[in-house]
């Protein structure tokens, strides 16, 4: 079956450590995003890239970082700069063309930092 | 750029009862339009989409949305809510011609059913 795939579903990481959540989808889908997800905030766009080796700052860059070396795979990087890095993180894809087409979203990856 | 505003934080609706979410949009010429559901601690799965054409689309569970341009809305609709559609709902647009850019979504509506 083609989907998105996150990994791990659960996260737990000591404040000041890095960590890097996964991002894999088999659905030949060129471009990838990132969104962070807090109560009562909706989504909010990380990352995004629509091409390997290339992507964009979303609304909420600081302190993440993103990679894109192969078309499947958009991992994102929570560093020890991220102020409030606890939240649910979703990962999507959607395929390329003129305009914007629907995206497709993984389960997502609860992250909380203590 | 575009937004989104989906005026409703939270609605609670009886099992039975017909629904409406409502949902707003800015932007100067048509949008792409959709409507996502998500349950808790679950990713977004796509309810239905208006790209052109009819503006009243139907989409999966019993949904339906109209695309009404007078007043820049497209609002989801169900005549009969099963408790199993409590869930967060998210409307978000896109715009036409512009490559593969983000969707941008609304803040979401809860929905809670009761019996």
């Amino acid at each position: 079956d083609g989907g998105i795939t996150q990994s791990p579903k659960y996260l737990f990481r000591k404040e000041g450590q890095n960590v890097t959540l996964s991002c894999e989808q088999n659905l030949n889908h060129d471009a990838m995003y990132w969104y962070r997800q807090d109560p009562g905030q909706g989504l909010r766009l990380i990352y995004y890239s629509q091409i390997v080796n290339d992507f964009q700052k979303g609304d909420i860059a600081e302190g993440y970082s993103v990679s894109r070396e192969k078309k499947e795979s958009f991992p994102l990087t929570v560093t020890s700069a991220q102020k409030n890095p606890t939240a649910f993180y979703l990962c999507a894809s959607s395929s390329r063309g003129q305009g914007t087409y629907e995206q497709y979203f993984g389960p997502g990856t609860r992250l909380t930092v203590t | 750029a575009q937004s989104v505003t989906q005026p409703d934080i939270h609605i609670t609706v009886s099992e039975g009862a017909s629904l409406e979410l409502r949902c707003n949009y800015s932007y100067g010429a048509t949008p792409y339009l959709f409507w996502y559901v998500q349950s808790p601690g679950q990713g977004l799965q796509l309810l239905l989409k208006y790209f052109s054409g009819d503006t009243l689309v139907q989409g999966i569970k019993g949904f339906e949305a109209e695309f009404k341009r007078s007043q820049s809305s497209f609002n989801l609709r169900k005549p009969s809510v099963h408790w199993s559609d409590a869930a967060e709902y998210f409307c978000a647009v896109g715009t036409p011609n512009s490559g593969n850019t983000p969707l941008v979504f609304g803040k979401g509506t809860r929905l809670s059913v009761i019996a």
